[in-house]
């Protein structure tokens, strides 16, 4: 079964970063695109970033765009969030997420919790 | 980017009864739709792929049908554990979008 288990999450002051990581398992890393999806507090699901597989294209959101770095190691299998310039709108759980080979997403993680606050 | 406006945002329905949820998208994505559950505190779980193909191990009482602009998720016999916010998810592009969220409350 996919495994994805993130990490890094945390309590951040505005202006902060924060670096997420995303630890594939049990599928081809290398095959897929990886994305991140993040949740506010009582929201909706809120796509964040994506990278394909070989790590060379990347696509944001315009809310986090020159912001939020999305990049992956594929000899680790791991996808990362680098965050930086932090607001309070980007307090969320962040998901890791799978994409299939359809581009939809297949498998999430568990979620990591980002909070921004003073 | 394509806009994925999600309807009704939330609904009170009786376990047995027929629920259908649609989500329109503001141009064409031919049948490059998913539907995804959430429970409360848990991560989604995809229910249909491809518009209306449905996951593996999935209730064959959950379907989804459309293409194009028009997508419905329809779960025709209503069960305890099914209450929950449903999400329908735009992959036509890398950019992908995701409906608003429809709360299935217990009626």
């Amino acid at each position: 079964e996919v495994q994805l288990l993130e990490s890094g999450g945390g309590l951040v002051q505005p202006g902060g970063s924060l670096r997420l990581s995303c630890a594939a398992s049990e599928f081809i890393f290398t095959n897929f695109g990886m994305a991140w999806v993040r949740q506010a507090p009582g929201k909706g699901l809120e796509w964040v970033s994506v990278v394909s597989a070989s790590g060379g294209t990347t696509f944001y959101a315009d809310s986090v765009k020159g912001r939020l770095t999305i990049s992956r190691d594929n000899s680790k299998n791991t996808v990362y969030l680098q965050m930086n310039s932090l607001r309070a709108e980007d307090t969320a759980v962040y998901y890791c997420a799978k994409l299939g080979w359809l581009q939809d997403i297949d498998y999430w993680g568990q979620g990591t919790l980002v909070a921004v606050s003073s | 980017d394509i806009q994925m406006t999600q309807s009704p945002s939330s609904l009170s329905a009786s376990v047995g009864d027929r629920v259908t949820i649609t989500c329109r998208a503001s141009q064409g994505i031919r049948n490059d739709l998913a539907w995804y559950q959430q429970k409360p505190g848990k991560a989604p779980k995809r229910l249909i792929y491809a518009a209306s193909s449905l996951q593996s191990g999935v209730p064959s009482r959950f379907s989804g049908s459309g293409s194009g602009t028009e997508f419905t998720l329809t779960i025709s016999s209503l069960q305890p554990e099914d209450f929950a916010t449903y999400y329908c998810l735009q992959h036509n592009s890398y950019r992908l979008t995701f409906g608003g969220g429809t709360k299935v409350e217990i009626k």
